[in-house]
């Protein structure tokens, strides 16, 4: 079955950019729309944006997309994150995540990486 | 952008009673052309990710317990959990998917 594996460093420095990638396994990326996620402790999830499964798409949430930027590596079937210019208030929990139905990014979220916690400190 | 609130942020319910979530939506989440709710509720267990529990506002997902339930248009909607059980201690949110950016409850802890 497919799965979701996100990777990246723990820990960020204030101002400095926050990296992640996340890893589809067991299946196929095409046609559907693959989502990163956030979650900050005690909170609930934040949309951060979409990518189209080639790369030909995205959509970010207005609140960050100055500073985000989400990109697709097809062939190793990765999706990658990069926020900039980040501060205390990006610590969370970051997912990756499916849209369940494909061509579209107005569905539901069905499948879920296990997520990887980045903390943003000195 | 459309605001997802919950209530009540916690609830406790004795085992095999019935729990009652809401969730209202800062605009409406109904699309009159295909007469659909763009609105799912999830469920997170400690340590885990969310999980998908319905879309379309009513339509249960495969291999949900029939004892979750929900309901509602527009901007009122519901999730109900007929007779709870241990394993249904958890976090329940509420999500948009309307429009850009689609957006989350605070989340609603429901405790035995």
């Amino acid at each position: 079955q497919v799965q979701l594996q996100e990777s990246g460093p723990g820990l960020v420095k204030p101002s400095e950019a926050l990296s992640l990638t996340c890893t589809v396994s067991g299946g196929s990326v095409s046609d559907y729309y693959w989502a990163w996620i956030r979650q900050p402790p005690g909170k609930g999830p934040e949309f951060i944006g979409n990518i189209y499964y080639d790369g030909s798409t995205t959509n970010y949430n207005p609140s960050l997309k100055t500073r985000v930027t989400i990109s697709a590596d097809t062939s190793r079937k990765q999706y990658y994150l990069k926020l900039t210019s980040v501060t205390a208030a990006d610590t969370a929990v970051y997912y990756c995540a499916r849209v369940r139905t494909t061509l579209t990014f107005f569905d539901a979220f069905d499948l879920w990486g296990q997520g990887t916690m980045v903390t943003v400190s000195s | 952008d459309i605001v997802m609130t919950q209530s009540p942020d916690s609830l406790a319910v004795s085992l095999g009673e019935r729990a009652t979530i809401n969730c209202k939506s800062s605009q409406s989440v109904f699309y009159n052309s295909n007469n659909k709710n763009y609105l799912a509720w999830y469920q997170q267990k400690p340590g885990q990710p969310p999980k998908l529990l319905i879309s379309w506002a009513s339509s249960r997902e495969s291999g949900v317990p029939d004892r979750f339930s929900a309901s509602g248009s527009g901007t009122d909607f519901t999730l109900s959990i007929s007779s709870l059980q241990a394993e249904d201690v958890a976090v329940y949110y509420c999500q948009h998917y309307f429009d850009t950016p689609q957006a989350f409850g605070q989340g609603t802890k429901l405790e035995i």
